[in-house]
């Protein structure tokens, strides 16, 4: 079983840049969170895909979007890069069952940094 | 609202002696909480849950945590700490039957440090 990927490992960017990262559910999982986590801080939640639709978001501005693909799969995008984006960026997928949804598994990370 | 807050930032033990986490919860809902572990520069893994079954529960590598309602608190412990086991610890509320449902609420974390 494969767990959850995430791509890239690492990236750099200007200020004012847009980037996109990419997420790989775990087999079987059809929901996917998106966590930025600042350096020294807890993850705070940016949003959450179920099949395909939005699911929740924190507080976070629209810059940050994303997509869920037909196979689970998910992309994070940020818009018009600020020095504060600097983090590690986690995406965790999880089962779901009747809409409640319980742990959740986490991939690497993306570390990006602005610069 | 719901939040936890974890009570100690910074841990350290000896190896061989107890390990004990503490954390506090905020929920106004019936909540599911769980405990993660992170090595530097690697992702999140799971250490355990409490999802209103026991309300001990275990975990992966010999941790446990009680869930006490009463007092709000789902503290983290293990018998004996390892040198593996240095690592930052999170505890973490998710909610039901709302509109974040599956929403994870984390503490700030502790830092656990293990001396020979």
């Amino acid at each position: 079983e494969t767990g959850v990927t995430q791509s890239p490992t690492h990236l750099i960017k200007t200020r004012g840049q847009q980037v996109t990262l990419r997420c790989s559910s775990q087999s079987g999982h059809n929901t996917v969170s998106w966590y930025q986590q600042a350096l020294g801080q807890g993850p705070q939640f940016i949003f959450q895909y179920y099949r395909e639709e939005e699911n929740g978001r924190g507080n976070f501005p629209p810059r940050f979007s994303g997509l869920q693909f037909p196979n689970y799969s998910s992309e994070l995008n940020v818009n018009a890069l600020e020095l504060d984006d600097s983090a590690l960026y986690l995406c965790a997928s999880s089962p779901s069952t009747g809409g409640f949804i319980y742990e959740q598994y986490f991939g690497p990370g993306t570390r990006l940094t602005v610069t | 609202a719901q939040s936890v807050t974890q009570l100690d930032s910074h841990v350290s033990v000896s190896e061989g002696t107890p390990v004990l986490l503490r954390c506090n919860y905020s929920s106004s809902y019936s909540p599911s909480l769980f405990w993660y572990v992170q090595h530097p520069n690697k992702g999140l893994q799971l250490l355990l849950k409490y999802t209103s079954a026991a309300t001990l529960v275990k975990g992966i590598n010999g941790f446990e945590a009680e869930f006490k309602k009463s007092e709000t608190s789902f503290h983290l412990t293990k018998p004996s700490a390892h040198m593996s086991d240095a690592a930052e610890y999170f505890c973490v509320v998710t909610i039901h039957g709302s509109s974040n449902t599956g929403k994870l609420i984390f503490g700030q974390g502790t830092t656990l440090q293990v001396k020979p």
